[in-house]
């Protein structure tokens, strides 16, 4: 079945440092791809996303673009922000009937001052 | 807007006692769904719904019931909790898929969770 992998963390960066974490995926058909976000003790909420090959997904400075032939979406921002500091989650949509989302298990990242 | 609420954001039951969790969106939305998010496990699906009387089973259904008797609302059942049943509960909504402006992408909203300790 259709799943996604994350890297694990924790992360730790200072503030201004560069951030990558990385998301790969494996599905069946043309999947959408998104990036949820998930700041201390909140819901989640849906940073980006991507609905097809070689789309770029950006917001609040985060990218992530869509990469069929590695079958990944990388999220990456240039300069990390305290206020960055959350749980990263990626996650596919298969567009079925059911609508559900499959997650990656999560990347918690600390920023420093 | 309020978006998705979930009520209650907290409790404590004792092995085999059952409560409801309520999820209530305003968003008009037709799709609804149930998630628990454990440390190490990300997000499972527990059950889900594509409209009003309609239920589903997900990733993770035993031991829950679910139903959806009115648009807005999806309840989440717990008949006898289990200290495995010890979870965050995230319910989430949505427009069908490729409808509401996004293009084919599902966008899900969620509640800010439910913190539910069984001891």
């Amino acid at each position: 079945g259709d799943s996604v992998t994350q890297m694990e963390g924790p992360v730790t960066l200072s503030e201004e440092a560069f951030l990558t974490i990385n998301c790969t995926y494996t599905a069946t058909g043309y999947p959408s791809l998104f990036w949820y976000v998930q700041y201390p003790g909140e819901g989640l909420q849906l940073l980006l996303k991507a609905t097809k090959a070689d789309d770029k997904g950006s917001n609040k400075g985060f990218e992530a673009t869509y990469r069929k032939e590695t079958t990944s979406f990388h999220l990456e921002k240039g300069s990390v922000q305290v206020s960055d500091s959350a749980v990263y989650f990626c996650a596919l949509s298969d567009g079925g009937s059911q609508g559900n989302l499959i997650f990656g298990k999560g990347t918690k990242l600390s920023v420093k001052p | 807007n309020a978006g998705v609420t979930q009520t209650p954001k907290f409790r404590v039951l004792k092995t085999g006692q059952s409560m409801t969790l309520l999820c209530a969106q305003d968003m008009n939305h037709e799709y609804m769904y149930w998630y628990r998010q454990d440390p190490g496990m990300g997000l499972r699906l527990i059950h889900y719904s594509v409209g009003e009387g309609t239920t589903a089973k997900g990733e993770v259904p035993d031991g829950y019931n679910v139903s959806r008797l009115k648009k807005q609302n999806f309840l989440l059942g717990l008949e006898s909790a289990a200290p495995s049943q010890t979870s965050v509960y995230f319910c989430a909504s949505s427009y069908r898929s490729g409808t509401g402006g996004n293009s084919g992408a599902n966008v899900l909203t969620f509640g800010a969770g439910s913190r539910l300790t069984v001891l």
